[in-house]
């Protein structure tokens, strides 16, 4: 079956540092990925739209100064978040759509961001 | 009101009971995901659901695109099936997550 590889799975880091997440399809090709977060007991949240060979669309509130997304191929999308504060710390969670538009999600397991 | 209820937000059960838990939306939707996420935070896709009902292994899954509501079943639970279960709901990846059920099943 389709499998969306996360990685790191968990991270800490210091207070100012950047830290880069990658959202890899194993087995298929992902024009769209898109990447949620979650902060502690809270739903997760659509953060931003990440297309392949083009900008992301970020939803309302998320800073895509802070939160830079790149989809470089059609199947790796990375998530950098740039000087990173502890109310960063959060978990991060992408999804391939396996076929555009077609609502054939597969996500990653998920990267957890402490940030001291 | 959220736009993606998930009820009970609790849930505990002994070994081999069954399991519903529900889920209502207001928006409009191409696709309603059920995902499984354990302690740590991994999450796993269970089902996509469009219409009708979904089945796989002790899981099962509905909807009524009508009432715009979802049920998730699990028959003979396990204490392995311990875990937060969400319901998301909307288009493509463009989802509205509900709040979780906590489910804690009990040898």
């Amino acid at each position: 079956g389709a499998v969306v590889s996360q990685h790191p799975s968990w991270v800490i880091c210091k207070s100012g540092t950047s830290v880069k997440i990658e959202c890899r399809s194993l087995d298929f090709q992902a024009t769209t990925m898109f990447w949620y977060r979650q902060f502690p007991k809270q739903s997760l949240m659509l953060m931003a739209t990440s297309n392949e060979g083009s900008k992301a669309t970020y939803e309302q509130g998320v800073e895509k100064d802070k939160f830079l997304i790149n989809h470089a191929s059609l199947t790796l999308s990375t998530l950098t978040v740039t000087s990173a504060h502890p109310e960063d710390s959060s978990f991060y969670i992408c999804s391939a759509d396996r076929t555009s538009g077609a609502n054939v999600l597969t996500f990653g397991a998920g990267s957890r961001l402490t940030v001291l | 009101k959220n736009e993606v209820e998930q009820s009970p937000q609790n849930l505990t059960a002994q070994e081999g009971e069954f399991i519903t838990i529900n889920c209502s939306y207001s928006v409009g939707i191409s696709a309603l995901h059920w995902l499984q996420q354990h302690p740590g935070g991994g999450i796993v896709s269970l089902f996509m659901l469009s219409s009708g009902k979904k089945k796989h292994g002790r899981l099962i899954a509905t909807i009524n695109i009508q009432e715009k509501h979802s049920s998730l079943h699990i028959t003979a639970s396990h204490p392995r099936d311990s875990a937060v279960y969400i319901c998301a709901a909307g288009s493509q990846g463009n989802l509205i997550f509900g709040k979780g059920t906590k489910l804690s099943v009990k040898p």
